[in-house]
């Protein structure tokens, strides 16, 4: 089976842009999760999503929103950046009952 | 609150000798226990999981881990380290549960371990 695959790999944005990230998952894998990493915060939850529903939400401000489709792939989009949202944006899948993830290779973020 | 902590920022040992990682965990009721590797420019690989059962639980790469319930610790071990082995490692817990907060994974700051030939 694929791995988790995640679009673009890398992206320059200025402040006050808006992105949008993509995340695909194992194929049956109907649960997405997402994070930010950074070096000093380690891995922050952002949130998860289950058939289309958001399921759970991290301590993020609203510019942070996200979305499932029917196929369960994933996307989130971050609006009027600002620089400390650079950062390694990972998405992980897993099977519905199963606590193990399997993560993508993330989203470099750079806000100039 | 659920937490993590992973007190060494950075291990360094010598390719043939033992390594631990260490992690601590704080929450409520019986806890799911996580390690994850980072190698540089990828995503988390999972190493191994601590549900229930034997408090040593063995996992990828040859990489094991002991639940200890009273100290409340699920370091990493490994019995001979490899340069390969030279990575970011992750603790992360949950509490059981299958719904709200305690279905999040809380996850440690991370262990950079390098290790020399």
């Amino acid at each position: 089976k694929a791995g988790v695959t995640q679009t673009p790999r890398y992206l320059i944005k200025t402040r006050g842009q808006q992105v949008t990230l993509s995340c695909s998952p194992i194929s049956g894998h109907r649960s997405v999760s997402w994070y930010q990493q950074t070096p000093g915060q380690g891995l922050q939850f952002l949130f998860e999503y289950f058939s289309e529903t958001q399921r759970n939400k991290g301590n993020f401000p609203g510019r942070f929103s996200g979305r499932q489709f029917s196929n369960s792939r994933s996307e989130m989009n971050v609006s009027t950046l600002e620089l400390g949202d650079s950062a390694l944006y990972l998405c992980a899948s897993s099977l519905e009952g199963s606590d193990t993830q399997y993560f993508g290779p993330g989203t470099r973020l750079t806000v100039l | 609150a659920q937490s993590v902590a992973q007190p060494e920022d950075q291990v360094n040992v010598a390719e043939g000798n033992p390594l631990t990682v260490k992690c601590t965990y704080s929450v409520s009721g019986n806890p799911y226990l996580f390690w994850y590797v980072q190698y540089p420019n990828r995503g988390l690989q999972f190493l191994l999981k601590y549900i229930t059962g034997d408090n040593l639980v063995k996992g990828s790469y040859g990489f094991e881990a002991e639940f200890n319930k009273s100290q409340t610790s699920f370091h990493l071990k490994k019995p001979s380290a490899l340069v390969s082995d030279s990575a970011l490692y992750f603790c992360a817990v949950r509490g059981k549960g299958t719904a709200g907060n305690n279905r999040k994974l809380i996850w440690g700051l991370g262990t950079s371990l390098a290790v020399n030939p």
